[in-house]
């Protein structure tokens, strides 16, 4: 069965950087698209980016282009996403979601996510 | 950006009855439109996508419609397990954006 598993979040303080994880198992991982998707505490979902299955594209929200960057490794089925210049707006949790397709389309797996705190 | 709003933000529904929820985007996303059903403390699940095609193991009294800016999802006969956050997600353009979520809960 498709598993997502994510990890690397924690506290950290604002202007510093956090390596996020997301292993994945169950299916062809070089298939298939990736997407980070975030929660703040109390809010709903927002979605924060995508990479192709062969990693030749990836796409950013606005409000992490320049900050973060989302790359994977399909030789170890794993996707990851660099953070940094982190801001208290970015605490979060972050969950690591399968595309249903290879090049952008709706999410059908979604791992439990990873939660990021920024704080001083 | 396209922007999707959903309304109600919260509806107060009876189990059994049926319930009825909005998505309207600000420019046509076509039919790439899903719903996902959150629960608390857990990862949201899809129920539908490409505005009506059911998720693998989803129940036949979820349905969606609707295409290019107006959707809706319809919970026929509202179970307890039903009661749950539901967010429309459109994923016709980059950035991908999602609505701001549908409370239901047990009136």
């Amino acid at each position: 069965q498709v598993q997502l598993v994510e990890s690397g979040g924690g506290v950290v303080l604002p202007g510093g950087s956090l390596r996020l994880s997301c292993a994945a198992s169950g299916f062809t991982f070089s298939n298939c698209g990736m997407h980070w998707v975030r929660q703040a505490p109390g809010n709903g979902l927002e979605w924060v980016a995508f990479i192709r299955y062969d990693g030749n594209n990836r796409y950013y929200a606005e409000s992490v282009k320049g900050r973060f960057t989302i790359s994977r490794d399909n030789s170890k089925n794993t996707l990851d996403m660099e953070m940094n210049s982190l801001r208290a707006e970015d605490t979060a949790v972050y969950y690591c979601a399968k595309d249903s397709g290879s090049s952008g389309s709706h999410f059908d797996y979604w791992g439990q996510g990873t939660l990021v705190t920024v704080s001083s | 950006e396209k922007v999707m709003t959903q309304s109600p933000a919260t509806l107060s529904v009876s189990p059994g009855e049926r319930a009825t929820l909005s998505c309207r985007a600000s420019q046509s996303v076509s039919g790439n439109l899903a719903w996902y059903q959150q629960k608390p403390g857990q990862a949201p699940r899809l129920l539908i996508f490409g505005a009506s095609t059911r998720a693998t193991g989803i129940p036949a009294r979820f349905s969606g419609s609707g295409s290019g800016t107006e959707f809706t999802l319809t919970i026929s006969s509202l179970q307890s397990e039903d009661f749950a956050v539901y967010y429309c997600h459109q994923y016709n353009n980059w950035p991908n954006t999602f609505g701001q979520g549908t409370k239901l809960e047990i009136k």
